[in-house]
């Protein structure tokens, strides 16, 4: 079946800092990669997504490239801000939909001033 | 406005009870999930409902049931609620079965049983 893994938090980070929050994954097929973000007491918002291998997925200062090689999807950012400091879901589609997204236990990420 | 939207925000109620949680989609989305995310923060996914067609995660108990009205509206109802049913239940919708739909996500119902 799909799994995808992530570091475990909490995750954190001095203001200004480099952000890399790994993320790699199992699944059949050919899935689209997402990551998410959980701000305290809100839903999930999609933050980025990739959709085929090499495919580099970017939003707000975040990036993260699918690498099919190694089946990762890690999420970075030059410069974290306080403002940055929330749960961050990976996750990924295999197809057809109906399956739902695949999450990783997510991370939580803490910014410091 | 809201893209998707869940009520009630929280749910606290006795064991044994049914209760019902609402969501709504203005986004036109053609399929919608229900998603339950435990005090781990772990995610996991219920139902997916398209085209009338329910897939449901064989895990979950049958005392929850989808009911879809209509295209736009997927309420979760549970019956004989249990301590264990206690979390944080998200609504979901995408505008496909496509693996590259990303799926727009409520705000979430925090349910407590007492």
């Amino acid at each position: 079946g799909n799994s995808v893994t992530q570091m475990e938090g909490p995750v954190t980070l001095s203001e200004e800092a480099f952000l890399t929050i790994n993320c790699t994954y199992t699944a059949t097929g050919y899935p689209s990669l997402f990551w998410y973000v959980q701000y305290p007491g809100e839903g999930l918002q999609l933050l980025l997504k990739a959709t085929k291998a090499d495919d580099k997925g970017s939003n707000k200062g975040f990036e993260a490239t699918y690498r099919k090689e190694t089946t990762s999807f890690h999420l970075e950012k030059g410069s974290v801000q306080v403002s940055d400091s929330a749960v961050y879901f990976c996750a990924l589609d295999s197809g057809g939909g109906a399956d739902g997204l695949t999450f990783g236990k997510g991370t939580h990420l803490i910014i410091q001033p | 406005d809201t893209a998707v939207s869940q009520t009630p925000k929280y749910l606290v109620t006795q064991m044994g009870n049914d209760k019902s949680i609402k969501c709504e989609q203005n986004l036109g989305h053609d399929t919608m999930y229900w998603y339950k995310q435990d005090s781990k923060k772990f995610l996991k996914i219920m139902f997916s409902y398209n085209n009338k067609e329910l897939i449901i995660n064989e895990t979950v108990p049958n005392r929850f049931s989808p009911k879809s009205p209509d295209k736009a509206h997927l309420n979760l109802h549970i019956n004989s609620l249990e301590l264990g049913d206690s979390a944080v239940y998200f609504c979901a919708s995408s505008g496909g079965t496509g693996s590259n739909q990303p799926q727009h996500f409520g705000d979430g119902t925090r349910l407590s049983i007492l």
